[in-house]
């Protein structure tokens, strides 16, 4: 079945880009009607969606983190990004990667990335 | 685009009914049927219990099951069981080709 795995920094300093990759198994990024998003949850705190990418390439994000938030694919890797710019310690969370169609399932086991100098 | 409102907490005993609310406007849940439901236990990530309001996903118990009435959507634990408690999401299209999540409910089999 479909696996997903985050991977990157664990530790980014403020103003900085944090970056986060996503790595697909046992399916593909480029076929399926399906999108690849990203989603994050501080400490303590409920979920939020990041934004997500079609396996065309075409992207949608959340509107309150718009101007700072791209999401990239790389189906020759079967990969997708995050890259988040600007950070504060407002970004502190794990960040999870999912494969959505109409909801989100499976999800990978997420990542903390703490936001600190 | 606000989080969906959802009680904070709700409890039951094994073998108890517990249902959760979740609500939201008429561009999000009440416009559509694209509403799923989460489990989170302690240090894990979400897992699908609901989706399309009504449906189930293989391998998930019949004893979850999904509502919608209006603006509000509801997720129904019946014959509640230990490995029931933890975390639960919400999850609506918000419209203009987004997501929002609900504040979470922790549920607590007594």
């Amino acid at each position: 079945q479909v696996q997903l795995q985050e991977s990157g920094p664990g530790l980014v300093k403020p103003s900085q880009t944090l970056s986060l990759t996503c790595t697909v198994s046992g399916g593909s990024t480029s076929s399926g009607n399906f999108y690849w998003s990203w989603i994050r949850q501080p400490a303590g705190k409920g979920l939020e969606w990041i934004g997500r990418i079609y396996t065309s390439g075409s992207t949608n994000y959340n509107p309150s983190l718009n101007s700072r938030v791209t999401i990239s694919l790389d189906t020759s890797k079967n990969q997708f990004s995050l890259k988040l710019r600007s950070v504060s310690a407002a970004d502190t969370a794990v960040y999870y990667c999912a494969r959505e169609f109409e909801r989100f399932d499976p999800w990978g086991q997420g990542t903390l990335v703490t936001v600190s100098s | 685009q606000s989080a969906l409102t959802q009680p904070r907490s709700v409890s039951g005993s094994p073998g108890q009914s517990v249902t959760i609310s979740c609500t939201g406007s008429s561009i999000g849940i009440g416009g559509h049927n694209y509403v799923s439901w989460y489990q989170q236990h302690p240090g894990k990530a979400p897992k699908l219990r609901i989706y399309d309001v009504t449906e189930r996903p293989s391998g998930v118990p019949n004893r979850f099951s999904g509502s919608k009435s209006g603006n509000t959507a509801s997720l129904t634990i019946s014959g509640l069981q230990a490995e029931d408690e933890g975390d639960y999401y919400c999850c609506s299209y918000g419209g203009s080709y987004n997501y929002v999540f609900g504040s979470g409910t922790e549920v607590t089999v007594l």
